[in-house]
Formats: structure tokens, sequence, C-alpha cells
């Protein structure tokens, strides 16, 4: 069966700290990749999708960068975090082509002080 | 871009009582409606899903209704337990470039009274 793993599973940053969280898949090859945010109390925002290794689609503009260095893996990054990337940050994959359903990894909580 | 309203934000409900979530799209183009369940401090789990070539599915106590025309669907709870208590969140779907890109509703905080 699939398994996503991310870790960290909690983090303190401080402003202008660098990022880099992790998220990797077992079980399945050639997914499609995303990292997904949430914010409190609110809904999830689509950050980055990949469909295979080197090919990063970002969303929306901000202060985040997205990698998959191998087709199993998947990195957000920063070189220097904002109060405002503080949040929920949720990794999910799906099965590629002919494939509908989105899976969810536990969750990095960030925190920026 | 799509664009997903869920209704309500909060739901409480007496235990063994029905619950029912609505959410409308915008997109006709959207083909496929999952729901998810999040609980406090993990990340959502795919509870049931609907694809537009059908208007309802149905898993033991839990249902989803499509309507196509009208551009909206819902999750149905019955017999509800305290277990059920969680945030749920819906979805749309737009295939793009051969990968989903779901766009989610804000969520409902269900609460199931004992």
């Amino acid at each position: 069966s699939q398994t996503i793993h991310q870790w960290p599973a909690t983090l303190v940053q401080p402003v202008g700290s660098p990022l880099s969280l992790e998220c990797t898949v077992e079980g399945t090859s050639n997914p499609n990749l995303y990292w997904y945010r949430q914010a409190a109390g609110r809904g999830l925002q689509l950050l980055f999708y990949s469909v295979g290794i080197g090919q990063i689609s970002s969303e929306v503009p901000q202060n985040l960068s997205a990698s998959r260095p191998q087709d199993r893996q998947f990195i957000l990054s920063s070189k220097k975090l904002l109060l405002s990337d503080s949040g929920f940050y949720l990794c999910a994959w799906s099965g590629g082509k002919g494939s509908y359903e989105q899976y969810f990894g536990p969750g990095t909580r960030l925190t920026v002080t | 871009g799509e664009n997903v309203e869920q209704h309500p934000s909060t739901l409480s409900v007496q235990e063994g009582d029905s619950a029912v979530i609505k959410c409308t799209y915008s997109d006709s183009a959207s083909n496929y409606f999952p729901w998810y369940k999040q609980e406090l401090g993990k990340g959502p789990q795919l509870i049931i899903d609907i694809r537009s070539n059908v208007g309802e599915k149905k898993d033991q106590r839990i249902a989803v209704t499509l309507n196509k025309t009208a551009k909206h669907f819902s999750l149905h709870i019955t017999e509800t337990q305290p277990e059920d208590s969680a945030v749920y969140f819906c979805a749309a779907s737009i295939r793009l470039f051969g990968n989903e890109k779901l766009t989610f509703g804000t969520g409902t905080r269900l609460t199931i009274i004992p």
C-alpha cells in the first residue's frame, strides 16, 4: 500500500531563516505531487504541483519554492522566512494520469517567530 | 478559475441525527468532487468522492449527491457518532495537463453532541 511521509512534524523558525520541508511517497511510482498550505481555521491553498522529476508548477507568487529531485520526493524551501509563512503545510500525492484521488500526508506545523 | 463555496461553516447535531454539508462550484468543466475529513492536527483524509457521470454515491453512513445542472453537491452523514466530529472539506477538480487540480471549500466544523 502507499504511504506518504512528511518531516519535520513541527518547526519553529525565526524570521529571515531558511526553510526545508520534505515529503516522500512509498508504494507508487511516478506520482503527481502537491504542496498545500492551510492557515489557521482556513481552507487549503495549493502552492505547487509536480507531474514529474524537475517539473514544478507554481500556483501563487510567494516567498517559497519547490523541487522534486527524485520521483517520490518533494521539497518545499525558502531562503528567508516571513511571519506570513506560518501555517500547516501539507503534501499530497495522486496516481497521475487516469487517477483522480489525492491523498494527504500528516502535515508540518510551521511557526515563524 | 474555479471557486468553491461551502456551507455551513459550523454545524452541531445530536448524536444519532443526520448532518448535511453543501457546496457549490463555479466552473461547469469540473468533473470530480471529493470530500475530506480533517481531525485536529492531522492531514485531511479522503472519505468519499463522486464523478460527474454519477448523481449519488453511498458508503455506509456517508453519501454524496451531485447536481451538475445547479452546480452543487452535498455530503450526508446519517446516524452520526462522536467520532464524526471533525472539519470537513469539499473540493472540485478540473483535469489540467494530466493533473488533478483541486479547489477546496473553506471547511465545515462538525460537532456531534453526545
